[in-house]
């Protein structure tokens, strides 16, 4: 079945180190999201990307980096600079120019110890 | 710009009572909607969608959504509620030529027997 895998489900990351969490589809979408969740609090945009090579920063992009080589991949580097990095992270793709809806993955934690 | 307010934050209902989930949107024309489910610790699965045509829309689990263009809203609906519907739900609005949804803050349903 297609689908969206995050990977891996638990993170834990000393305070100082850059950690990368990925995201591979293989629904052939061409548009690819990273969000965050918070505890109570609904979803932030971090990045997203429309098509290989190519991607724009969202609300909340500093402290983040992406990547987009192929199409089937949307790696993100949640780098030192990222003052709160602990949070539930979750990846999205989509279909076309028009936002047809969101396939979610089933999201990564990391918290940072 | 688009926005996205779904007023209650937490709502507690009996198992078998009827639910309605209230979503307004900010937007000038007509918009595309989403309603999203998301249980603990997993990612979000779209419940059902509105582009246009019929404004009660069906979709998945049992659950329908009417969209009120007079009054800006989107409410999620369910005639019977199953104890296994106890998640959050996320309201969101996309729009021609834009390249992202906008997602609500959630509503938290708890399911008492």
């Amino acid at each position: 079945d297609g689908g969206i895998t995050q990977s891996p489900k638990y993170l834990f990351r000393k305070e100082g180190q850059n950690v990368t969490l990925s995201c591979e589809q293989n629904l052939n979408h061409d548009a690819m999201y990273w969000y965050r969740q918070d505890p109570g609090q609904g979803l932030r945009l971090i990045y997203y990307s429309q098509i290989v090579n190519d991607f724009q920063k969202g609300d909340i992009a500093e402290g983040y980096s992406v990547s987009r080589e192929k199409k089937e991949s949307f790696p993100l580097t949640v780098t030192s600079a990222q003052k709160n990095p602990t949070a539930f992270y979750l990846c999205a793709s989509s279909q076309g120019a028009r936002p047809s809806g969101y396939t979610f993955g089933s999201g990564t934690r990391l918290t940072v110890v | 710009a688009q926005s996205v307010t779904q007023p209650d934050i937490h709502i507690t209902v009996s198992e078998g009572a009827s639910l309605e989930l209230r979503c307004n949107y900010s937007y000038g024309a007509t918009p595309y909607l989403f309603w999203y489910v998301q249980s603990p610790g997993q990612g979000l699965q779209l419940l059902l969608k509105y582009f246009s045509g019929d404004t009660l829309v069906q979709g998945i689990k049992g659950f329908e959504a009417e969209f009120k263009r007079s009054q800006s809203s989107f409410n999620l609906r369910k005639p019977s509620v199953h104890w296994s519907d106890a998640a959050e739900y996320f309201c969101a609005v996309g729009a021609p030529g834009y390249d992202k949804v906008i997602f609500g803050p959630g509503t938290s349903l708890s399911v008492i027997p």
